[in-house]
C-alpha cells in the first residue's frame, strides 16, 4: 500500500519560518510534489523534488531524502496569506498519492 | 482563461438521484483525472484517462462512470447517489513526460462540492 504522513495542523507567527514534514512509504517513486490549498479552493502547485537535496523557490524551499522517505517544505518570512493547507504528494508511475495535508495557521 | 474548468461548483441532491459533473481543460494535456476529497481533506485518485483511454480505476464503485469524449474533456456520472458520496470532487490534468516528471505537475479545477441529503 501507499502511506504518506504529515502533521495535521501547525501554527506559526507572521514573519517566522516554519517547516512542514512529510514521510512516505510507497511502492514506487518518480518524484515528490508540494501543493498549497486555501480553504474552498483547488490545490495549486508549489514545488517538486526528484533528486535528493534542497530546491529553493523564493520564500519556499523543499527538501528530499529518498533513502529516508522524507521531505519537508520550508516557508520563510511567513505572511498571513500563507494560511492554508499544504499537501505532500508522491508521484508513482501514473498516479499521485496525496497525504491528508497540514493546515497551517499564521497568526499576527 | 481558466485552464481546468469544472461545473457545477455546488451540487445538492437527494439520495438515489443520478448526477453528472463536467470537466474541460484547455492546456493541451493528454492525461486527465478525477480526485475525491473527503471531509478530512484527504485527496484520493478515482480515475485517470490518457488521450481518452482509461488507465487508472482505483476500485471505485461502478455507480461512478467517467466518460472522455476527447482528450480535453472528462466527465463524471454518478448513479444512485449515497450519503457517503458527499465530498468535493476535483478534476485535474497533467502532461506525461516519460521518465522526466519535472513538468508533470497536476493542474486542478476549482472543485465540485457534492452534498447528498
Amino acid at each position: 500500500g501507499q502511506n504518506i504522513d504529515q502533521p495535521t495542523e501547525m501554527t506559526a507567527t507572521e514573519g517566522a519560518i516554519v517547516q512542514i514534514n512529510c514521510t512516505y512509504q510507497t511502492s514506487g517513486f518518480n518524484g515528490l510534489f508540494w501543493y498549497q490549498q486555501h480553504a474552498g479552493e483547488a490545490p495549486t502547485f508549489l514545488s517538486y523534488n526528484v533528486l535528493d537535496g534542497l530546491e529553493e523557490k523564493g520564500r519556499f524551499s523543499s527538501f528530499l531524502s529518498r533513502s529516508k522517505g522524507y521531505s519537508y517544505l520550508l516557508l520563510k518570512e511567513l505572511q498571513m496569506k500563507d494560511s492554508a493547507s499544504y499537501l505532500c504528494a508522491v508521484h508513482n508511475f501514473n498516479k499521485f498519492y496525496f497525504g491528508s495535508g497540514t493546515k497551517l495557521n499564521v497568526k499576527p | 482563461d481558466t485552464a481546468v474548468s469544472q461545473t457545477p461548483k455546488y451540487l445538492v441532491t437527494q439520495m438515489g438521484n443520478d448526477k453528472s459533473i463536467k470537466c474541460e481543460q484547455n492546456l493541451g494535456h493528454d492525461t486527465m483525472y478525477w480526485y475525491k476529497q473527503d471531509s478530512k481533506k484527504f485527496l484520493k485518485i478515482m480515475f485517470s484517462y490518457n488521450n481518452k483511454e482509461l488507465i487508472i480505476n482505483e476500485t471505485v464503485p461502478n455507480r461512478f462512470s467517467p466518460k472522455s469524449p476527447d482528450k480535453a474533456h472528462l466527465n463524471l456520472h454518478i448513479n444512485s447517489l449515497e450519503l457517503g458520496d458527499s465530498a468535493v470532487y476535483f478534476c485535474a490534468s497533467s502532461q506525461p513526460t516519460g521518465s522526466d516528471t519535472t513538468n508533470e505537475k497536476l493542474f486542478f479545477g476549482s472543485g465540485t462540492q457534492l452534498s447528498v441529503l
